[in-house]
């Protein structure tokens, strides 16, 4: 089952501007991640918040979340046409028990295309 | 250090055939997932091992899907028979540990495997 819905699904912007992705989810949460996958590659992981933290910061990347709404956004500055990928939100999930045992659930992801 | 390490990169098949795909994850690391990745989706979880034991596999078809770890390192995913519907990207991740509220792990991924049954 997705969890995570991704919006918007598609995103095409110019080389040095912004680009927002927003991530909506179901249930009780430990953290939330997003990864990065570039055309016929592997997925990369660039960035986890836990449920505890609203804000966080990685170089270009900044990552909300807020729990009370259960959603997320992952903001790039200054794109480039490297940032060119599918970007996925992925949830591990709290268990009835209160734990995880990190299992991810990831979102149909958004196509950012930056043009140079 | 090295990465996640999958074979083959690519595999054609006829509906019916039979298919196995090989992981080894990244040394050390007790936790490996196998997902599944159709085409404009996100990843699906098949299966999740704790070193050589299964934690999760709700997701996984039983009735044509199997995976193990026996060594709890390397680990193998099959499908017997492939249906049309099995085409996808199969991705194979490890982490370095999983359990508990408060334990935050990054998955890392292999290239994975294209599987594409004709």
């Amino acid at each position: 089952s997705q969890q995570g819905e991704e919006d918007p699904q598609a995103l095409s912007i110019q080389e040095g501007e912004n680009a927002t992705m927003n991530c909506s989810y179901k249930t009780s949460i430990n953290n939330l991640q997003w990864y990065r996958q570039n055309s016929g590659r592997g997925l990369v992981h660039l960035i986890l918040i836990r449920s505890n933290e609203r804000e966080k910061h990685s170089g270009r990347l900044r990552v909300t979340l807020d729990t009370s709404k259960k959603s997320s956004s992952l903001l790039i500055t200054a794109s480039r046409a490297a940032d060119t990928a599918s970007y996925f939100c992925a949830t591990d999930e709290l268990n009835a028990g209160g734990t995880s045992y990190g299992k991810l659930t990831f979102g149909q992801g958004t196509i950012l295309t930056v043009h140079p | 250090e090295a990465g996640v390490a999958q074979s083959p990169r690519y595999k054609i098949i006829e509906k019916r055939q039979s298919v196995a795909f090989w992981c080894n994850p990244i040394s050390g690391h007790a936790t490996l997932y196998w997902y599944q990745q159709i085409l404009g989706q996100g990843p699906k979880l098949l299966i999740q091992f704790q070193n050589n034991g299964v934690v999760d596999d709700s997701q996984l078809p039983k009735d044509r899907f199997s995976a193990e770890r026996l060594k709890g390192v390397d680990s193998t995913l099959k499908i017997q028979p492939a249906k049309l519907e099995d085409s996808a990207v199969y991705l194979c991740a490890s982490s370095l540990r999983t359990f508990g509220r408060g334990v935050y792990n990054e998955q890392f991924f292999g290239p994975g495997t294209r599987l594409t049954v004709l």
